[in-house]
């Protein structure tokens, strides 16, 4: 089936610094990916969809120069918290449509984000 | 704005017991996807429903679709401690990308 890692798994990082998280489809190519985000006890808010050479779509809220997002590959997406906060400490999940005629997503296993 | 309602919001039982949970929405949807997720990972996608009154079994999982297309439940047939985790039901989000809408989700524990 298809494969979507996450790396890294977990990070715990300083307030003020960047973090990148990747998300890979291992065994199929995506030219749209999704970057979702989890905070304890609740569901997955929808970021921003990550399409393969274009610029990433973001959702209501989500401020586009703090959470930056690169789709440079078929396989792989970025997304990269800038000068973060404690407040930005969530699960972030990404995912990847493998076939965009039957919208399955495949999701990724997560990365906890902790900033102190 | 598509909102996807799902109840109850917690539920723990014995093992063997039977349960249903529900995803209502006053939308319609193309399709509707049923996910379980454990702490720490991803969601994992269990089904999918596209036709209003499709009923899909996974084992011990029935899914139904509303004939409305607007609702689906899942059932779960002698419940086992490794059915223990968080079920989320989604919706295509109406974008032209395939986004997807959760709900909150419902967390079922399973006690031996």
């Amino acid at each position: 089936g298809a494969v979507v890692s996450q790396h890294p798994s977990w990070v715990i990082c300083k307030s003020g610094t960047s973090v990148k998280i990747e998300c890979r489809s291992l065994d199929f190519q995506a030219t749209t990916m999704f970057w979702y985000r989890q905070f304890p006890k609740q569901s997955l808010m929808l970021m921003a969809t990550s399409n393969e050479g274009s610029k990433a779509t973001y959702e209501q809220g989500v401020e586009k120069d703090k959470f930056l997002i690169n789709h440079a590959s078929l396989t792989l997406s970025t997304l990269t918290v800038t000068s973060a906060h404690p407040e930005d400490s969530s699960f972030y999940i990404c995912s990847a449509l493998a076939d965009p005629y039957t919208d399955t997503q495949y999701f990724g296993p997560g990365t906890r984000l902790t900033v102190l | 704005t598509q909102l996807l309602e799902q109840s109850p919001q917690f539920l723990s039982i014995q093992e063997g017991e039977n349960l249903t949970v529900y995803c209502n929405s006053s939308s319609v949807f193309s399709s509707l996807q049923w996910y379980r997720q454990e702490p720490g990972e991803g969601p994992v996608l269990l089904v999918t429903v596209v036709t209003g009154g499709e009923v899909k079994k996974l084992k011990r999982l029935t899914f139904q679709f509303g004939d409305a297309r607007k609702d689906s439940s899942l059932h779960i047939t002698a419940a086992q401690p490794g059915d223990t985790g968080l079920y989320l039901c989604a919706g295509d989000g109406g974008g032209s990308q395939g986004n997807l809408i959760f709900g909150k989700g419902t967390k079922l524990s399973v006690k031996p």
